[in-house]
């Protein structure tokens, strides 16, 4: 189909390990990215991996490619309440270049 | 400055109405990009500018009409919006249209359209 899935809602206690599935849709995709999406503001890119990777890791953070299932993760360790927000995953289609995104996954932490 | 800065906040029109909003960057960026948000849905490309020319409208109505000034500067022009139009409207900038994709937001206009 034409749409990047993620699972709508997440929630963990602080301290555990958050993770946020996403599935994509282009197999050419180049670059596949996490946004992070506080209520009342604007996108803040967390990270992206490009698509001959299968892993990065940025220190809280590790992003896991699987190109053959078109399947990407996002791990964060040791998770806050300030990570309390909607994540969103993104493909950079090759065809018109264009940025496409997942609905979001609503990820709550409880102290 | 790595800030995309947009105002205004917080937009009330009537459909009748003529308004503008406005992003601003400072980054160098070659590319500009307007993104409307409905509540609890992902953000939705509608225009790409490319070195102050656009380079992709994703069939939007012509009652939304976008502006690049300069390579700073973008503007949306509202005209005649209907109450669906209602949304979060996010400007994005980078470094050029096809690089890394890397895309810096602003904070967004909330849009209502009574």
């Amino acid at each position: 189909g034409e749409d990047v899935e993620q699972s709508l809602f997440l929630s963990v206690r602080e301290g555990d390990s958050s993770v946020i599935n996403c599935t994509y849709t282009d197999s050419s995709s180049t670059y596949l990215y996490w946004y992070k999406q506080e209520p009342g503001a604007g996108l803040q890119l967390l990270t992206y991996i490009f698509s001959n990777m299968d892993m990065k890791q940025d220190q809280r953070l590790t992003v896991l490619l699987n190109k053959k299932d078109k399947h990407l993760s996002l791990r964060i360790a040791d998770t806050q309440t300030g990570d309390s927000a909607i994540y969103f995953c993104a493909e950079r289609r090759e065809y018109g270049n264009k940025l496409v995104f997942g609905a979001g996954t609503i990820l709550r932490v409880k102290s | 400055d790595t800030e995309v800065t947009q105002t205004p906040k917080h937009l009330v029109m009537g459909m009748t109405n003529k308004k503008s909003l406005k992003c601003e960057q400072h980054m160098g960026h070659r590319a500009m990009y307007w993104y409307k948000q409905k509540a609890k849905k992902p953000p939705e490309l509608m225009f790409v500018y490319s070195y102050e020319k656009l380079s992709i409208n994703e069939s939007v109505p012509s009652r939304f009409s976008p502006e690049c000034p300069n390579s700073s500067l973008l503007n949306l022009h509202l005209h005649a919006l209907q109450p669906e139009d209602s949304a979060l409207y996010l400007c994005a900038s980078s470094q050029g249209w096809g690089v890394t994709g890397e895309l810096f937001f602003g904070e967004g206009s909330r849009l209502t359209v009574l």
